[in-house]
């Protein structure tokens, strides 16, 4: 079973619709970080959320941590070509314990058609 | 040059052979990180050097050998791979080996083992 589970897996939409992409575990994380990864490229970070509740807005891009911090979730407004591409959320300080590394979801993979 | 810089792009080797994947970063990071990217599975920590230290070695087989000689240079060995070794290997950088830090990744080697 996965630590992070990430949902939908694939995600096709029209351009100028919106979206929600989702992230959730049944533990508890210190913080989330979410990354956009092009085909060919490596991820680059988006957003890093630390608080129960926080909500971060990046242009278009919304993102929330849940209140108990166990789930995150990334909304999309008016979606464009340019939006497309693997998400992927990544925990940190998996329920209390050190810092650790990070550990990943598997992604969704979104596409956004002209 | 800024960002984190991997080469090569690609990779293509017999399972018989043995090549090296570098990675450089001038961003001043004193973590650097070894990550493996296959289809349909989330990234998978290979190996975590902390100020040219490794502090993890997550029970990578013993075919991939990392070496850290400095700060800013991070190697990859690579020697008797098998196919199922194919993959992305991404290389990622961070401020320290905490993950209140978001990670810098390169563009990845595509390795294809024949």
């Amino acid at each position: 079973t996965q630590l992070l589970e990430q949902s939908p897996q694939f995600l096709s939409i029209q351009e100028g619709e919106n979206l929600t992409v989702y992230c959730n575990s049944s533990s508890v994380f210190s913080s989330l970080q979410w990354y956009r990864q092009e085909p060919g490229e490596g991820p680059v970070l988006l957003v890093t959320v630390v608080t129960g509740g926080e909500v971060k807005k990046l242009k278009r891009l919304t993102f929330q941590f849940g209140d108990a911090r166990k789930d995150s979730s990334l909304h999309i407004t008016a979606a464009q070509t340019g939006d497309t591409g693997l998400y992927l959320c990544a925990g940190a300080g998996v329920d209390g314990g050190s810092q650790g590394n990070l550990i990943f979801g598997k992604g969704t993979k979104l596409s956004v058609k002209p | 040059e800024t960002g984190v810089t991997q080469t090569p792009r690609h990779l293509v080797m017999g399972m018989t052979n043995k090549k090296s994947l570098k990675c450089e970063q001038h961003l001043g990071h004193n973590a650097m990180y070894w990550y493996k990217q296959s289809a349909k599975k989330p990234l998978e920590l290979m190996f975590v050097y902390s100020l040219e230290e490794r502090v993890e070695n997550n029970s990578v087989p013993s075919r991939f050998s990392p070496e850290c000689p400095n700060s800013s240079h991070l190697f990859l060995h690579l020697h008797t791979l098998q196919p199922e070794d194919s993959a992305l290997y991404l290389c990622a950088s961070s401020q320290d080996s905490g993950t209140n830090y978001g990670y810098t990744f390169g563009s990845g080697t595509r390795l294809t083992v024949v």
